[in-house]
């Protein structure tokens, strides 16, 4: 079974631009999460989709963060435009249908940085 | 506002030791909770996962414990390994409908030292 992937493994991106960061999460699991770690700080939530609606968003920072996922499979998180507070591992995770007894399953993160 | 603390924050122990770290939250309203490893650089792995009425779970050289009631975890690491250094993250679920976000501590850097 493959895992959650994450596209790509690092960016760096200068500030004012645009990135979109990219998940796919394992085959099956309708729940999906963003979190995120900047430095020094320990791993904060960022939203959950059930398929493809937002079940829970109140962990985004602000509008600037845009999340999406089209059709119940992959997700984008998209930061737009980018601020030097942004940069930090972004990861994504997911679960099964029924989320709750079981624990969660992440990617490798995508390591931002804003210069 | 759940908080999940995670004592040491660093440890260094030479190969062979048995070893144990920490983790107390401040809301036992928990639905379950999951200790995961870290390697520089990469994921997190999960290790073991704790529903709330349990009161431990094995893996291996692995058994994390949970005392809800008095807001603590440990994970105890048996016959340590080089291999075994990474940090170890604990996070928890929050009892309730709808309720799916993990609360995480900053972790616990391990090393073993050959």
């Amino acid at each position: 079974e493959a895992g959650v992937t994450q596209f790509p493994s690092h960016s760096v991106i200068e500030k004012g631009q645009t990135v979109t960061l990219r998940c796919d999460p394992i085959s099956g699991h309708d729940n999906l999460y963003w979190y995120r770690r900047v430095m020094g700080k320990e791993i904060k939530f960022l939203l959950h989709f059930v398929k493809e609606s937002k079940q829970d968003e109140s962990g985004m920072p602000n509008n600037r963060f845009l999340a999406e996922r089209t059709g119940g499979t992959y997700s984008t998180l998209k930061v737009q435009p980018a601020e030097l507070e942004d940069s930090g591992v972004y990861f994504c995770a997911s679960s099964p249908p029924s989320g709750r007894h079981y624990g969660y399953t992440f990617g490798s993160g995508t390591r931002l940085t804003v210069v | 506002k759940q908080e999940v603390t995670q004592i040491p924050a660093a440890l260094s122990v030479p190969e062979g030791e048995n070893l144990v770290l920490n983790c107390s939250f401040t809301d036992s309203a928990i639905y379950n909770l999951q200790w995961f490893r870290q390697d520089p650089g990469k994921g997190l792995t999960s290790l073991l996962l704790i529903q709330s009425s349990q009161r431990e779970q094995t893996s291996g050289r692995l058994n994390a414990s949970l005392d809800k009631s008095s807001g603590r975890s440990t994970l105890y690491i048996a016959a340590s390994q080089p291999g075994d250094s990474a940090t170890y993250l604990c996070a928890v679920r929050r009892s309730g409908a709808g309720s799916y976000q993990l609360t995480f501590g900053k972790g616990t850097k391990l090393s073993v030292i050959p």
